[in-house]
């Protein structure tokens, strides 16, 4: 089975200044790697995937994750802050032949003017 | 746009009434899940289905139903509705042609609170 621990709830930067949300996945198999983003009042949408074409994933608004296998991680990055980033972030793993996505607790960024 | 909606997106009623919540989709995809989400417990799947014969619980079903009405179509029932069920609501699809599989596309959510 599958599993995705994120760790951290909640986790404040300054504006400007670099953010890191960290995820670790555990599977027997390869994964597939997701993270979600949901800003205030909205739905999840997707950020970036993680498909094994490639260990650094590049997404939306200038996220980025590296798949690390020997850590088992999938962490999230953005160099520079941003005000609009404060939202509700959730790491998720899914593999071959499975029927459904595992999601983690979720990680709500703020952002310290 | 192919997309996934949800009706209503708030609704307050009281402890005990029969109430459902609904989604549609546009985008063709065999599969559609229910979830809810309540601060600090991040998601949690309630019912997924992968056609309209194929209706499946998930990890917290108790309490309520589901109907597959058709391919664009799965409606969420709470048939006595208690405190504890308040939270957000969010249906999702996904396609089981397409890679990677399980990607979920989520429709706004249907804030519920029973009082």
């Amino acid at each position: 089975a599958q599993s995705v621990t994120q760790l951290g709830s909640h986790v404040s930067v300054s504006e400007g200044a670099l953010v890191l949300l960290r995820c670790n996945y555990s599977s027997s198999v390869p994964p597939y790697l997701f993270w979600y983003v949901q800003y205030p009042n909205q739905g999840l949408q997707l950020l970036l995937k993680y498909t094994s074409a490639a260990t650094l994933v590049k997404g939306i608004n200038g996220f980025e994750a590296e798949f690390k296998k020997s850590e088992t991680s999938f962490h999230l990055t953005k160099p520079s802050a941003h005000m609009s980033d404060a939202a509700e972030y959730f790491c998720a793993v899914s593999v071959v032949g499975a029927d459904k996505i595992i999601f983690g607790k979720g990680t709500r960024l703020h952002i310290l003017p | 746009d192919a997309d996934v909606t949800q009706t209503p997106r708030n609704r307050i009623t009281k402890t005990g009434k029969r109430i459902m919540l609904e989604c549609s989709q546009t985008k063709g995809h065999d599969r559609m899940y229910w979830y809810r989400q309540d601060p600090g417990l991040g998601l949690r799947l309630i019912y997924y289905s992968f056609d309209v014969k194929d209706i499946n619980k998930g990890e917290i079903s108790d309490g309520y139903s589901v109907s597959r009405q058709a391919q664009a179509k799965f409606s969420l029932s709470l048939e006595s509705a208690i405190p504890n069920q308040t939270a957000l609501y969010f249906c999702a699809t996904s396609d089981p042609t397409r890679f990677p599989y399980n990607e979920q596309f989520f429709g706004p959510g249907t804030r519920l609170t029973v009082l």
